[in-house]
């Protein structure tokens, strides 16, 4: 069925450090990965994407994996500052019509 | 361009109460969809679009109707409202079918049910 898992339901780290958010999902025919960063009240932005034919993507202190063998996915956040702090999401397209969201991941970066 | 312009921002309803959630872009998006956030969770897909005339059942389809009459418009429908459906709404679009196309989202619809 249609499922994307995330882990882990909750982060803290120190300012400064690195946190790394995974995503599973469950149909191979996926081939779009975006993640979106909640603030507080706020609807999702979309903060970075990566598509089926690259493995990996960089956007200043944020980066993408994408391994598709193991249908797994991955975000990292290096150097985290306290204004990174909020709820990510992960998410995977299914028949190319609709996006399915993982649970989220509540990050705390403590200064 | 405005995005998506959801209405309401907030509401509050008394149980079997009905009411129409508004979402309106005019990013001539051919794809709409309505999400709904309970509170501490994640977005689960209700209904969404195509284009206009086409409406499709997502994840939580139940207790909600939807329709598209217009490639602008696709308004969100609570028949008996329930304490199960507070929760928070939001609209979605994106320009069409195929990788890359990502959602612009609605500021949402914080629907309390009492």
């Amino acid at each position: 069925g249609e499922n994307v898992e995330q882990h882990p339901s909750t982060l803290s780290v120190q300012e400064g450090d690195s946190a790394v958010i995974k995503c599973t999902y469950s149909d191979s025919a996926s081939n779009y990965f975006p993640w979106y960063k909640q603030e507080l009240g706020k609807r999702p932005q979309l903060i970075i994407d990566i598509r089926s034919n690259v493995g990996e993507k960089k956007d200043q202190r944020i980066a993408v994996t994408l391994n598709k063998t193991a249908k797994h996915f991955s975000l990292h956040i290096t150097e985290t500052q306290p204004e990174d702090s909020a709820v990510y999401f992960c998410a995977a397209y299914y028949n190319t019509d609709k996006l399915i969201f993982g649970t989220g991941t509540r990050l705390q970066v403590f200064p | 361009n405005a995005g998506v312009t959801q209405t309401p921002k907030f509401r509050i309803l008394k149980i079997g109460q009905s009411m129409t959630l508004q979402c309106a872009q005019d990013m001539n998006h051919n794809y709409m969809y309505w999400y709904r956030q309970d509170p501490g969770m994640g977005l689960k897909l209700i209904y969404y679009s195509v284009g206009a005339g086409i409406t499709d059942k997502g994840e939580v389809p139940n207790g909600y109707n939807v329709s598209r009459s217009t490639t602008e418009d696709f308004p969100l429908r609570l028949e008996l409202a329930a304490p199960s459906q507070t929760s928070v709404y939001f609209c979605a679009s994106r320009l069409g079918q195929g990788m890359g196309y990502g959602y612009t989202f609605g500021s949402g619809t914080r629907l309390t049910v009492v």
